[in-house]
């Protein structure tokens, strides 16, 4: 069965500190991620998924197979940054997404 | 751009009412998708549809069920609600798998409340 695990309810870190949501995951198969946030009073949407390895609005993220992580990171946190985020995993079929519990990100002035 | 849509933003209901929460989708998307959103759980997938007339059980489906008559339209129904119901619901949608933009997109919620 597929799992992902967010540790984190809650990261708060100052405005231009460094953030790193974390994010780890089960999977017996070639493992397709995704990282969707929701800001205050907007839907869903996605931030990024690994297979573009992209950055988008400054965020990255990195799988890593050895440790089955996918941790987003940003350098410098900015106020716009504050949101709800969710780590999320593809199965195998393509058409089912499981998602980690979620973090608040809060970013402080 | 897509659009997905569902058909409240609140609602308050009493134990043991049928409720019916309808979502739309305007991107001809063959998969559509039923979540509860609970703090600390994240999401969890209640229901989706593949495709016209097809369902299929997601991790909670007890206590829901689901119809998809139309390709652009999925309905979650509460045969009889309890308390326990209480959440916020968020339906999505995507594409074949294969196809470039396969990622799901959310409608807005519904926040459902019961009594």
């Amino acid at each position: 069965a597929q799992r992902v695990t967010q540790p984190e309810k809650l990261l708060s870190v100052f405005k231009g500190a460094p953030v790193e949501l974390k994010c780890n995951y089960s999977y017996s198969g070639s493992p397709e991620l995704f990282w969707y946030v929701q800001y205050s009073r907007q839907r869903l949407q996605l931030l990024l998924r690994h297979i573009s390895r992209e950055s988008i609005k400054g965020f990255t993220a990195d799988l890593n197979k050895g440790e089955t992580s996918f941790h987003l990171k940003k350098p410098f946190a900015q106020e716009e940054d504050s949101a709800m985020y969710y780590c999320a995993l593809l199965n195998n079929a393509g058409n089912m997404l499981t998602f980690g519990g979620g973090t608040r990100l809060m970013v402080k002035p | 751009d897509v659009k997905v849509t569902q058909s409240s933003r609140y609602l308050v209901k009493r134990t043991g009412e049928k409720v019916f929460l309808e979502c739309v989708q305007d991107m001809d998307h063959e998969n559509m998708f039923w979540y509860r959103q609970d703090p600390g759980l994240g999401l969890r997938l209640i229901y989706f549809s593949y495709d016209v007339k097809m369902k299929e059980k997601g991790d909670i489906p007890e206590g829901y069920s689901v119809s998809r008559e139309k390709k652009e339209r999925f309905s979650l129904i509460l045969e009889s609600a309890s308390t326990n119901q209480t959440s916020m619901y968020l339906c999505a949608s995507s594409s074949r798998p294969g196809l470039e933009q396969e990622t799901q997109y959310f409608g807005p919620g519904t926040r459902l409340l019961v009594l």
